[in-house]
Protein backbone atom coordinates (compact mmCIF):
# COMPACT_ATOMS: atom_id res chain seq x y z
CA UNK A 1 0.00 0.00 0.00
CA UNK A 2 1.66 3.31 -1.51
CA UNK A 3 0.82 5.83 0.92
CA UNK A 4 2.94 8.15 -1.16
CA UNK A 5 3.23 8.58 -4.35
CA UNK A 6 4.77 10.15 -7.30
CA UNK A 7 3.73 9.19 -10.70
CA UNK A 8 6.37 10.56 -12.77
CA UNK A 9 9.78 8.54 -12.91
CA UNK A 10 11.61 11.67 -14.75
CA UNK A 11 11.08 14.70 -15.28
CA UNK A 12 13.12 16.72 -18.23
CA UNK A 13 13.44 20.38 -18.56
CA UNK A 14 15.48 23.68 -20.07
CA UNK A 15 17.51 25.53 -17.83
CA UNK A 16 15.94 28.55 -16.72
CA UNK A 17 12.61 27.09 -17.26
CA UNK A 18 10.49 26.09 -14.20
CA UNK A 19 10.69 22.35 -12.94
CA UNK A 20 7.45 21.32 -11.26
CA UNK A 21 7.72 17.90 -9.45
CA UNK A 22 4.69 16.52 -8.18
CA UNK A 23 3.56 14.05 -5.42
CA UNK A 24 -0.18 12.75 -4.15
CA UNK A 25 -0.47 10.71 -0.70
CA UNK A 26 -3.63 9.08 0.53
CA UNK A 27 -3.22 9.28 3.89
CA UNK A 28 -5.77 11.84 5.13
CA UNK A 29 -3.43 11.75 8.58
CA UNK A 30 0.01 13.46 7.67
CA UNK A 31 0.49 16.26 9.03
CA UNK A 32 3.80 17.70 7.62
CA UNK A 33 5.62 16.64 4.35
CA UNK A 34 9.16 17.41 3.07
CA UNK A 35 11.42 17.14 -0.15
CA UNK A 36 14.76 15.73 -0.16
CA UNK A 37 16.82 15.93 -3.00
CA UNK A 38 19.38 13.12 -3.75
CA UNK A 39 22.85 12.95 -6.29
CA UNK A 40 24.35 9.72 -7.00
CA UNK A 41 26.69 7.97 -4.65
CA UNK A 42 25.18 10.53 -2.08
CA UNK A 43 22.74 10.49 0.89
CA UNK A 44 19.15 11.99 0.60
CA UNK A 45 19.40 15.92 1.87
CA UNK A 46 16.26 17.99 3.06
CA UNK A 47 15.23 20.42 0.82
CA UNK A 48 12.14 21.51 1.78
CA UNK A 49 9.17 21.60 4.19
CA UNK A 50 5.58 22.15 4.79
CA UNK A 51 3.31 21.93 7.39
CA UNK A 52 -0.36 20.48 6.73
CA UNK A 53 -1.79 23.85 7.96
CA UNK A 54 -0.06 25.96 5.44
CA UNK A 55 -1.07 26.03 1.89
CA UNK A 56 2.38 27.73 0.54
CA UNK A 57 6.05 27.55 1.60
CA UNK A 58 8.96 29.51 0.02
CA UNK A 59 12.91 29.38 0.26
CA UNK A 60 14.85 30.75 -2.62
CA UNK A 61 14.18 29.35 -6.39
CA UNK A 62 11.88 26.43 -4.48
CA UNK A 63 8.29 26.32 -3.72
CA UNK A 64 6.11 23.88 -2.32
CA UNK A 65 2.51 23.81 -2.51
CA UNK A 66 -0.35 21.78 -0.44
CA UNK A 67 -3.60 21.10 -1.43
CA UNK A 68 -5.16 19.18 0.89
CA UNK A 69 -8.07 18.38 -0.30
CA UNK A 70 -6.77 17.10 -3.34
CA UNK A 71 -4.24 15.52 -1.27
CA UNK A 72 -1.27 16.80 -3.69
CA UNK A 73 1.57 18.21 -3.42
CA UNK A 74 3.98 20.10 -5.52
CA UNK A 75 7.56 21.27 -5.85
CA UNK A 76 8.54 24.25 -8.08
CA UNK A 77 11.68 24.86 -8.74
CA UNK A 78 12.15 28.45 -10.73
CA UNK A 79 14.15 28.95 -12.47
CA UNK A 80 15.74 25.50 -12.98
CA UNK A 81 19.37 25.25 -12.88
CA UNK A 82 21.78 21.97 -14.52
CA UNK A 83 23.30 21.46 -11.00
CA UNK A 84 19.07 20.67 -9.78
CA UNK A 85 19.52 17.55 -11.71
CA UNK A 86 19.12 15.03 -8.88
CA UNK A 87 16.63 12.85 -7.68
CA UNK A 88 13.48 14.13 -6.13
CA UNK A 89 11.84 12.27 -2.90
CA UNK A 90 8.51 13.66 -1.35
CA UNK A 91 8.21 12.21 2.13
CA UNK A 92 5.37 12.64 4.63
CA UNK A 93 4.86 12.10 7.94
CA UNK A 94 2.08 11.26 10.80
CA UNK A 95 3.48 12.31 13.68
CA UNK A 96 0.22 11.33 15.80
CA UNK A 97 0.42 7.71 15.01
CA UNK A 98 3.88 7.10 13.52
CA UNK A 99 6.10 9.68 15.46
CA UNK A 100 8.79 11.47 13.07
CA UNK A 101 8.96 7.94 10.94
CA UNK A 102 8.61 9.85 7.30
CA UNK A 103 6.91 7.34 4.35
CA UNK A 104 8.94 8.45 1.38
CA UNK A 105 7.72 8.29 -2.62
CA UNK A 106 9.36 6.65 -5.08
CA UNK A 107 11.33 8.78 -6.60
CA UNK A 108 11.02 11.58 -9.61
CA UNK A 109 14.71 11.70 -11.59
CA UNK A 110 14.65 15.46 -13.02
CA UNK A 111 17.14 16.57 -15.64
CA UNK A 112 17.69 20.02 -16.29
CA UNK A 113 19.51 20.31 -19.63
CA UNK A 114 21.93 23.37 -20.25
CA UNK B 1 26.77 20.34 10.44
CA UNK B 2 25.07 17.09 11.08
CA UNK B 3 27.07 14.13 10.01
CA UNK B 4 26.15 10.74 9.41
CA UNK B 5 28.87 7.75 8.86
CA UNK B 6 27.85 4.59 6.90
CA UNK B 7 31.21 2.41 7.71
CA UNK B 8 31.41 1.28 4.15
CA UNK B 9 30.27 2.81 0.62
CA UNK B 10 30.30 -0.89 -1.21
CA UNK B 11 30.27 -4.62 0.51
CA UNK B 12 30.12 -7.83 -1.57
CA UNK B 13 28.83 -10.69 0.73
CA UNK B 14 27.61 -14.10 -0.23
CA UNK B 15 24.34 -15.70 0.36
CA UNK B 16 23.98 -16.90 4.20
CA UNK B 17 26.62 -14.20 5.82
CA UNK B 18 25.91 -12.46 8.50
CA UNK B 19 26.34 -9.10 7.81
CA UNK B 20 27.02 -5.92 9.64
CA UNK B 21 26.71 -2.29 8.97
CA UNK B 22 27.45 0.70 10.91
CA UNK B 23 26.28 3.80 11.19
CA UNK B 24 27.90 6.85 13.50
CA UNK B 25 25.95 10.10 13.88
CA UNK B 26 28.04 13.32 15.80
CA UNK B 27 24.70 15.69 16.98
CA UNK B 28 23.84 13.43 19.68
CA UNK B 29 20.96 13.18 17.96
CA UNK B 30 17.67 10.56 19.74
CA UNK B 31 16.41 9.08 16.53
CA UNK B 32 17.88 7.19 14.74
CA UNK B 33 16.78 5.06 11.20
CA UNK B 34 17.93 2.47 8.27
CA UNK B 35 16.07 2.75 4.91
CA UNK B 36 17.26 1.17 1.93
CA UNK B 37 16.52 2.45 -1.71
CA UNK B 38 15.25 0.25 -4.79
CA UNK B 39 14.44 1.84 -8.33
CA UNK B 40 10.81 2.13 -8.34
CA UNK B 41 10.53 1.97 -4.38
CA UNK B 42 11.62 4.95 -3.16
CA UNK B 43 13.19 4.84 0.58
CA UNK B 44 11.50 1.99 2.60
CA UNK B 45 11.57 2.11 6.71
CA UNK B 46 13.57 -1.18 7.47
CA UNK B 47 13.94 -0.87 11.90
CA UNK B 48 14.09 2.90 13.81
CA UNK B 49 15.32 3.99 17.09
CA UNK B 50 13.93 6.61 19.67
CA UNK B 51 16.86 6.12 22.07
CA UNK B 52 19.66 3.44 23.33
CA UNK B 53 18.94 -0.06 23.18
CA UNK B 54 15.43 0.78 22.46
CA UNK B 55 14.41 -0.12 18.49
CA UNK B 56 10.74 -0.89 16.59
CA UNK B 57 10.25 -2.26 13.51
CA UNK B 58 9.66 0.01 10.35
CA UNK B 59 7.68 -1.05 7.26
CA UNK B 60 9.94 -3.94 6.14
CA UNK B 61 12.31 -5.76 9.24
CA UNK B 62 12.07 -8.58 7.85
CA UNK B 63 15.21 -10.59 7.52
CA UNK B 64 16.94 -7.69 9.43
CA UNK B 65 17.39 -7.40 12.70
CA UNK B 66 19.08 -3.89 14.78
CA UNK B 67 21.32 -2.77 17.96
CA UNK B 68 21.94 0.24 19.37
CA UNK B 69 24.22 0.34 22.46
CA UNK B 70 25.49 3.64 22.28
CA UNK B 71 23.50 6.73 21.46
CA UNK B 72 25.94 7.61 18.61
CA UNK B 73 25.93 3.97 16.64
CA UNK B 74 23.14 2.26 15.05
CA UNK B 75 23.96 -1.03 13.29
CA UNK B 76 21.87 -2.99 10.77
CA UNK B 77 21.83 -6.63 10.87
CA UNK B 78 21.48 -9.37 8.39
CA UNK B 79 20.95 -12.54 10.09
CA UNK B 80 21.74 -14.59 7.00
CA UNK B 81 21.91 -12.55 3.51
CA UNK B 82 19.84 -13.27 0.27
CA UNK B 83 20.06 -11.98 -2.81
CA UNK B 84 16.77 -9.75 -2.30
CA UNK B 85 18.77 -8.07 0.31
CA UNK B 86 21.03 -6.62 -2.75
CA UNK B 87 19.96 -3.07 -2.16
CA UNK B 88 21.25 0.34 -1.19
CA UNK B 89 20.92 1.01 2.62
CA UNK B 90 20.61 4.27 4.03
CA UNK B 91 21.28 5.28 7.50
CA UNK B 92 19.75 8.74 8.86
CA UNK B 93 19.14 10.97 12.09
CA UNK B 94 16.61 13.48 13.48
CA UNK B 95 17.13 15.42 16.57
CA UNK B 96 13.88 15.64 18.11
CA UNK B 97 10.34 14.06 16.87
CA UNK B 98 8.39 17.17 16.18
CA UNK B 99 7.08 17.15 12.86
CA UNK B 100 9.85 19.93 11.06
CA UNK B 101 12.92 18.08 12.19
CA UNK B 102 14.51 16.43 9.24
CA UNK B 103 16.14 13.49 8.91
CA UNK B 104 19.82 14.11 8.09
CA UNK B 105 21.14 10.98 6.02
CA UNK B 106 24.40 9.09 5.43
CA UNK B 107 25.81 8.64 2.27
CA UNK B 108 24.93 5.06 1.65
CA UNK B 109 26.10 1.41 1.57
CA UNK B 110 25.62 -0.01 -1.64
CA UNK B 111 25.71 -3.84 -0.72
CA UNK B 112 25.73 -6.59 -3.20
CA UNK B 113 24.80 -10.22 -2.30
CA UNK B 114 25.95 -13.31 -4.44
Amino acid sequence: DQQVKQNSPSLSVQEGRISILNCDYTNSMFDYFLWYKKYPAEGPTFLISISSIKDKNEDGRFTVFLNKSAKHLSLHIVPSQPGDSAVYFCAARDLETSGSRLTFGEGTQLTVNP
Amino acid sequence: DVKVTQSSRYLVKRTGEKVFLECVQDMDHENMFWYRQDPGLGLRLIYFSYDVKMKEKGDIPEGYSVSREKKERFSLILESASTNQTSMYLCASSLTLAGNSPLHFGNGTRLTVT
